[in-house]
């Protein structure tokens, strides 16, 4: 596709429940990011892969939260047992850079609401 | 501790004026910056960015103004559009790193 595929575009989860949050990048491009937005505020960095690896996962809340890329392209972004604080809007970026010096292209996110 | 802040959460201007949108900083790390539009259940879009060796960059109706002693930097619309009206990010990347620091962000609403 042209740009960067998130699904689904919502969730809604019990309290408990695990996730799985999908991103299709845009082909060929080599870095991936995952953004966590809460309501109200910017986004948050998560995690940063550079093809399959995962060089940057300072930004994980928790070890509730877990990032793949396991081919380099398509990423999964899973939360174990969740909880009311993860609710928000999660996005994923791409760039064809390994140091992008352009802004990445997002895609238009999933809305996880945790009840 | 908030290392990128937007101090206005929303700004009203009628079209055709100037819109003014501003970002302070604190980390002296950061040395590249770079200006996000959202609409509404949409993902980011990337506006303009501006490197730190600059003061000035500019695109169309878009100008970035970067002041590095008082870390703080603008975006300026000129002349303002109803098509404008979005929520603007700023954005600040540390030149060892690839992660981006947003600020809070402006809502910009330009009324015709």
């Amino acid at each position: 596709g042209a740009g960067v595929s998130q699904s689904p575009r919502y969730k809604v989860a019990k309290r408990g429940q695990d996730v799985a949050l999908r991103c299709d990048p845009i082909s060929g491009h080599v870095s991936l990011f995952w953004y966590q937005q809460a309501l109200g505020q910017g986004p948050e960095f998560l995690t940063y892969f550079q093809n399959e690896a995962q060089l940057d996962k300072s930004g994980l809340p928790s070890d509730r939260f877990f990032a793949e890329r396991p081919e380099g392209s398509v990423s999964t972004l899973k939360i174990q047992r969740t909880q009311q604080e993860d609710s928000a809007v999660y996005l994923c970026a791409s760039s064809p850079y390994t140091k992008p010096l352009y802004g990445y292209t997002f895609g238009s996110g999933t809305r996880l609401t945790v009840v | 501790d908030q290392q990128v802040k937007q101090n206005s959460p929303s700004l009203s201007v009628q079209e055709g004026r100037i819109s003014i949108l501003n970002c302070d900083y604190t980390n002296s790390m950061f040395d590249y910056f770079l200006w996000y539009k959202k609409y509404p259940a949409e993902g980011p879009t990337f506006l303009i960015s501006i490197s730190s060796i600059k003061d000035k960059n500019e695109d169309g109706r878009f100008t970035v103004f970067l002041n590095k002693s008082a870390k703080h930097l603008s975006l300026h619309i000129v002349p303002s559009q109803p098509g404008d009206s979005a929520v603007y990010f700023c954005a600040a990347r540390p030149g060892a790193g690839n992660m981006l620091t947003f600020g809070g962000g402006t809502r910009l609403m330009v009324k015709p």
